[in-house]
């Protein structure tokens, strides 16, 4: 299996700009989750999913930023509009309900 | 909700010394408990965890104590060597399917 893939590794865009982040899965997880870290905060979760259905969405900062999953291979984290703040690694990370997560590379985003 | 604290945030030591890393949480119900390691530009990397009904786990250089009375639980690693110098997360959960809250994270620097 390749793992958790995420896509762009890097996106570099301009304050005011929409962002999609990209996610799939490891095949046969059931859980997906959203994390940002920052040297500051260091690795918050803004949202997870158990079987494509959002269960705790509390920590996405504001209604700038939307998730979803329209199925079990694929799940999009989109910031609308994008603010230099934002700027982050996005990690995404999966689990088949064993509780340990694997996790993708991350994608690194800057706002200017 | 949960939440975890860390503590050292930076680590030193020479290698072939020990090194030791602390966290405490707050959610009683928390029952899993795992340590990520996190290399630059790389996605956290399960490298070892335990469960609320053991006190101790060992898997060559590296150990987990839990104390589940009082919501700590630590990290130990042994004769320390140059590549395990990163950054290392702490984390805590309750049921399969939930999400893991971390702490903010140990860099560790090992010098030869």
């Amino acid at each position: 299996d390749a793992g958790v893939i995420q896509s762009p590794r890097h996106e570099v865009t301009e304050m005011g700009q929409e962002v999609t982040l990209r996610c799939k899965p490891i095949s046969g997880h059931n859980s997906l989750f959203w994390y940002r870290q920052t040297m500051m905060r260091g690795l918050e979760l803004l949202i997870y999913f158990n079987n494509n259905v959002p269960i705790d969405d509390s920590g996405m900062p504001e209604d700038r930023f939307s998730a979803k999953m329209p199925n079990a291979s694929f799940s999009t984290l989109k910031i609308q509009p994008s603010e230099p703040r934002d700027s982050a690694v996005y990690f995404c990370a999966s689990s088949s309900g064993q509780i340990e997560a694997f996790f993708g590379q991350g994608t690194r985003l800057t706002v200017v | 909700g949960e939440n975890v604290e860390q503590h050292p945030s930076t680590l030193s030591v020479q290698e072939g010394d020990s090194a030791v890393i602390k966290c405490t949480y707050s959610d009683s119900a928390s029952n899993y408990f795992p340590w990520y390691k996190q290399e630059l530009g790389k996605g956290p990397q399960l490298i070892i965890d335990i469960r609320s009904n053991v006190g101790e786990k060992k898997d060559q250089r590296i150990a987990v104590t839990l104390n589940k009375t009082a919501k700590h639980f630590s990290l130990h690693i042994t004769e320390t060597q140059p590549e395990d110098s990163a950054v290392y997360f702490c984390a805590a959960t309750g049921e399969a399917g939930t999400a893991l809250i971390f702490g903010k994270g140990t860099t560790l620097s090992v010098s030869s």
